[in-house]
């Protein structure tokens, strides 16, 4: 069946590191990739998404880019903030708004 | 409205009382989503109507569970003779479309529920 798996968590790092979070996937045929991310007290909301091969999605410093030769999505940022800190989950998705499969979340921690 | 409301933010239930759930989704919004949340997990489906239609409610985890949006806004789930398994976030979120590409799904706060 589809499914979605994330690198576990917690991952901790110093502000102003580089940020990559692994996202691989098991799905026949295309897929739309999404990225949401939940802050501390705070509803998920969507942080980026791809809906085709070679698709780079970004938004808030924060890219990914969809591989279906890796069957990938790994999120990256230059330069993590302590405010990034939160929870962030993959997701794939293949009718279109409709059934997200979930990764089970990876939480990063920023240190000042 | 500004955003996915749902009520109560938390709720703790004996074994075996029933509870219901509500959602607020965006005005206008014809899809939503109810899904289940395990501490330490991603979100699990639980069921999509398309305004009032419930077209998919394969993953609620038994006949105990039951949801509804009879006016194609408002959506209520009730989970009936709650047991301890039943613990988690409960979520629900809404979308504009109903199909036609993907779209951002926009999440409310989540229901945690606690059976003791």
């Amino acid at each position: 069946g589809n499914s979605v798996t994330q690198m576990e968590g917690p991952v901790t790092l110093s502000e102003e590191a580089f940020l990559t979070i692994n996202c691989t996937y098991t799905a026949t045929g295309y897929p739309s990739l999404f990225w949401y991310v939940q802050y501390p007290g705070e509803g998920l909301q969507l942080l980026l998404k791809a809906t085709k091969a070679d698709d780079k999605g970004s938004n808030k410093g924060f890219e990914a880019t969809y591989r279906k030769e890796t069957t990938s999505f790994h999120l990256e940022k230059g330069s993590v903030q302590v405010s990034d800190s939160a929870v962030y989950f993959c997701a794939l998705s293949y009718y279109s708004n409709y059934q997200l499969i979930w990764g089970a979340g990876t939480k990063l921690i920023i240190k000042p | 409205g500004a955003g996915v409301s749902q009520s109560p933010r938390y709720k703790v239930a004996k074994r075996g009382q029933d509870v219901a759930l509500r959602c607020d989704p965006i005005s206008g919004h014809v899809s939503l989503f109810w899904y289940q949340q395990a501490l330490g997990q991603g979100p699990e489906f639980l069921t999509y109507f398309q305004n009032e239609a419930q077209l998919d409610k394969s993953g609620l985890p038994s006949d105990r569970f039951f949801a509804e949006r009879p006016e194609g806004s408002v959506s209520t789930l009730k989970i009936q003779r709650t047991q301890q398994e039943d613990s988690a976030v409960y979520l629900c979120a809404s979308s504009r479309q109903v199909a036609g590409g993907p779209s951002e799904q926009f999440f409310g706060p989540g229901t945690r529920l606690t059976v003791l």
